[in-house]
């Protein structure tokens, strides 16, 4: 089936800083989305892309739908520490989602 | 409105029990899923519906069943629970079958 690479696993930052993570796939995609999971939460949706070069922002949150459509990036600008939690990509086609591993996020104040 | 619900929040079992899992969304939407989360893999998709009266199998449905007889509620069960069954299970609602809103899940453990 669909995988998804999702990158870095983990990353550990000091308040303040910016954060980028990435993931690819060896499959195309119609339709990129980003999650974030608080411990104990369900996912909750940041942005959703539909359009392959397409640049969201929502807030300090800043994503990108890859030109070929096999990849995405999300950038989180100015972190603080309630951004604290694990992002998940999700690819999406013919009505279901492919999910990336996540990737845990850890700021420090 | 409450968005999607899941009912227990919490559940052990021994080997070979069975049980059933509730997800209910209040949004009217067309699109149901089931999915597990293990450490490390990420949610993976066990079944699905499209709407009401269907069903579809996902990525991991083995040991596992599904119905949708209301289009608010979406069962899972497990007929007999094994140890590989551990996980939280995450049931999620869509208008459009790409944007998902999930519940707040059912931690399963079989022992």
């Amino acid at each position: 089936g669909q995988q998804l690479n999702q990158s870095p696993q983990s990353m550990f930052i000091q308040e303040g800083e910016d954060v980028s993570m990435n993931c690819t796939s060896s499959s195309i995609f119609n339709t990129w989305l980003w999650y974030k999971q608080d411990p104990g939460e369900g996912p909750v949706l940041l942005i959703a892309l539909y359009k392959a070069g397409e640049l969201t922002s929502n807030g300090r949150l800043t994503a990108q739908f890859g030109i070929t459509r096999k990849d995405s990036f999300l950038n989180i600008s100015a972190s603080i520490p309630s951004d604290v939690g694990i992002y998940f990509c999700a690819g999406a086609s013919y009505g279901k989602l492919t999910f990336g591993q996540g990737t845990i996020l850890t700021v420090h104040p | 409105n409450a968005g999607v619900t899941q009912t227990p929040k919490f559940r052990v079992l021994k080997t070979g029990q069975s049980m059933t899992l509730l997800c209910a969304q209040d949004m009217n939407h067309e699109y149901m899923y089931w999915y597990r989360q293990d450490p490390g893999m990420g949610l993976r998709l066990i079944h699905y519906s499209v709407g009401e009266g269907t069903t579809a199998k996902g990525e991991v449905p083995d040991g596992y069943n599904v119905s949708r007889l209301k289009k608010q509620n979406f069962l899972l069960g497990l007929e007999s629970a094994a140890p590989s069954q551990t996980s939280v299970y995450f049931c999620a609602s869509s208008w459009t079958a790409y944007e998902q809103y999930f519940g707040p899940g059912t931690r399963l453990t079989v022992t």
